[in-house]
């Protein structure tokens, strides 16, 4: 079974461009989530979605955004970028919500801004 | 306020040595807790998966404990390679579908 798949794997864009992250889960997982990871800094967690839908949120501005498609892929974006969106993005994908069961990584999208 | 804290932030060792690393967490009631290995650039990769009911899981050489009375849990490595230098980060998810809650990480560091 193919494990969860991140593209673009490296990303290079400057100030004020915006930028689109995909996500493709495990077939069968309904659930994906995002997350944000800066070097020495913990996952902090941007959002989820369930069925097409948002279920929770993070403490991230309106310039993050996302969306899940009805064949659970998703995408992430982020507008107006500012220097300290360089990052490296995670996505994980779950049968259930809310992380309940066990969540699957993908390698991640490393974003660069300049 | 649900919370998971590891400790220590870093640690060296040698090659073949033991080391163990400790979670503290708030989360009550969770469904699981889970330990993760993370290569520097890559994304993490699961090691152990434990319901609130369980009190030991193993992994090849990695074998986690959970102790739900003092809301503790802690990873112990066995005969440590090179290939163990990594992040491991301890992860609780509360009941009920709310947020995962992912601890900071404990950067191992292993040297010949």
């Amino acid at each position: 079974k193919a494990g969860v798949t991140q593209t673009p794997r490296y990303l290079i864009k400057t100030r004020g461009q915006q930028v689109t992250l995909s996500c493709s889960p495990i077939s069968g997982h309904r659930s994906v989530s995002w997350y944000q990871q800066t070097p020495g800094q913990g996952l902090q967690f941007l959002f989820e979605y369930f069925s097409e839908t948002q279920r929770n949120k993070g403490n991230f501005p309106g310039r993050f955004s996302g969306r899940q498609f009805s064949n659970s892929r998703s995408e992430m974006n982020v507008s107006t970028l500012e220097l300290g969106d360089s990052a490296l993005y995670l996505c994980a994908s779950s049968l259930a919500r809310g992380g309940g069961l066990e969540q699957f990584f993908g390698p991640g999208t490393r974003l660069t801004v300049l | 306020k649900n919370q998971v804290e590891q400790s220590p932030q870093s640690l060296i060792i040698l090659e073949g040595k033991n080391c163990t690393l400790q979670c503290n967490y708030t989360v009550s009631p969770f469904s699981n807790l889970r330990w993760y290995k993370q290569d520097t650039g890559r994304g993490p990769v699961s090691l152990t998966i434990m319901t609130f009911s369980e009190n030991t899981k193993s992994n090849g050489r990695y074998t986690a404990t959970l102790d739900a009375d003092t809301k503790q849990s802690s990873l112990h490595i066995t005969a440590s390679q090179l290939s163990d230098s990594a992040s491991y980060i301890c992860v609780v998810s509360p009941t009920g579908g709310f947020k995962t809650i992912f601890g900071a990480g404990t950067r191992l560091f292993v040297k010949a």
